[in-house]
């Protein structure tokens, strides 16, 4: 137990659809990192929010844009859903910038299959 | 691109020690060396981490060449449930860059009875 958790765990949506994917983060934790994972691969860093602001992102589109709310929960929204798409998407929350030593630690993941 | 590099795949036996090696031969001095495992549909795990000294915690010993280009992770007895991928992943922590792990393909490692 991570302390960490996603919703919902599976979801099927249809191609051009959009989606919102969400996930809390262990307590005091103020940054949450979204990564996509897909089948056979290792994850695939989607972006980081560090205290409600965007703060680094990796090489996705724009259809793909993340929420970060005070209590530093946060959301995945993806829309245009493509059949690439269909991935495990895994949040990680850490308590950081600034601070070494500070691992990340990742929630069970949202299993979204794109049809 | 991952900055690290692990082996496919590793078998080892039920209670003996996994060994489990990573170059990262363009690591900076401000770089340092995560582990992480992921179990089957589960998220990624820490395990450890180091920048040049040996560590070690309940899980795993880490081991860092003095030219810091490599390093060791070591299950010192391993369990079927140590089955998994490992992640060898280079981070520089107070850097901006700090947040996003560069996750390679990993080695998946099958402890057998």
């Amino acid at each position: 137990e991570t302390g960490v958790t996603q919703s919902p765990t599976h979801l099927i949506k249809t191609r051009g659809q959009q989606v919102t994917l969400r996930c809390s983060s262990q307590s005091g934790h103020n940054t949450v990192s979204w990564y996509q994972q897909a089948l056979g691969q290792g994850p695939q860093f989607i972006f980081q929010y560090y205290r409600e602001e965007e703060n680094g992102r990796g090489n996705f589109p724009p259809r793909f844009s993340g929420l970060q709310f005070p209590n530093y929960s946060s959301e995945l929204n993806v829309n245009a859903l493509e059949l690439d798409d269909s991935a495990l998407y895994l949040c990680a929350s850490s308590l950081g910038r600034g601070l070494r030593n500070t691992e990340a630690f990742f929630g069970q993941g949202t299993r979204l299959t794109v049809v | 691109d991952a900055k690290t590099t692990q082996p496919t795949s590793m078998d080892c036996a039920e209670g003996r020690a996994a060994n489990l090696p990573c170059n990262h031969s363009t690591i900076s001095g401000n770089e340092y060396v995560y582990w992480y495992r992921q179990i089957h549909s589960q998220g990624p795990q820490y395990i450890i981490h180091g920048l040049k000294n040996n560590e070690t915690n309940e899980m795993a010993s880490l081991i860092i060449t003095e030219d810091r280009k490599s390093s060791t992770l070591i299950l010192p007895h391993a369990t079927l449930r140590d089955t998994a991928v490992y992640y060898c992943i280079v981070r520089a922590p107070l850097t901006d860059s700090w947040g996003k792990l560069q996750f390679g393909a990993g080695t998946q490692v099958v402890v057998t009875p």
